[in-house]
């Protein structure tokens, strides 16, 4: 696809429930980054993908939070028993490779999610 | 702890104005800084990286490693400027890139008329 894209670009849940969010890169890009934007906090690393691992998962929040990746292309994040601090806009990103090389992340819509 | 601070939430300048967004940062050792934009209902992007010393729509940012500073200037602001920036470090060991974008919490900058 021309750019990374994510879905559903909108999600309103009730508390309790789970939901899914998904991610799929651009094609060949090896690093995959979700991060959580919330107003007034920015923009909040959850966890970075090479490949299919993740050597990366500090910013998970908690353990209602989980990701996988698989075939080292697309993504699924998942939020179990979804609290209202869950609401914010959830970003994926892909970069062709670690970072560090460019810097340059290629970022997606984003899927908002909303737990009432 | 690897910190970017933005001190500033909002900024707001009249057209033709010199616009300064800081942002300050911490780590021990020596990062890759990088300033994304988003625009109205638009995807982040990348707006330009301190390695590359370019100047991207007018914008410039500079290094300033005894202060800790990566300010993004531009002298004369545009309506079009109006967006949401944050600031962005790379960890950077000798072994290369630690992978992860630290992101400051963003400074919206709001060009009038």
């Amino acid at each position: 696809g021309a750019g990374v894209s994510q879905s559903p670009s909108n999600k309103v849940t009730e508390k309790g429930k789970d939901v899914e969010l998904r991610c799929d890169p651009i094609s060949g890009h090896t690093a995959l980054y979700w991060y959580r934007q919330s107003l007034g906090q920015g923009l909040e690393f959850l966890i970075y993908f090479q490949g299919n691992s993740a050597p990366d998962k500090s910013g998970l929040p908690s353990d209602r939070f989980s990701a996988e990746r698989t075939g080292g292309s697309v993504s699924t994040l998942t939020i179990q028993r979804t609290q209202q601090e869950d609401s914010a806009v959830y970003l994926c990103a892909s970069s062709p490779r670690r970072a560090g090389t460019t810097g340059e992340l290629f970022f997606g819509e984003g899927s908002r999610l909303t737990v009432l | 702890a690897q910190r970017v601070t933005q001190p500033e939430k909002l900024l707001s300048v009249f057209k033709g104005a010199p616009v300064e967004l800081k942002c300050n940062y911490s780590y021990s050792g020596s990062p890759e800084l990088f300033w994304y934009v988003q625009y109205s209902r638009q995807r982040l992007q990348l707006l330009l990286r301190h390695i590359s010393r370019e100047s991207i729509k007018g914008f410039t940012a500079d290094l300033n490693k005894g202060e800790t500073s990566f300010h993004l200037k531009k002298p004369f602001a545009q309506e079009e400027d109006s967006a949401m920036y944050y600031c962005a470090l790379l960890p950077m060991n000798y072994g290369g890139s630690q992978g992860n974008l630290i992101f400051g919490k963003g400074t919206k900058l709001s060009v009038k008329p």
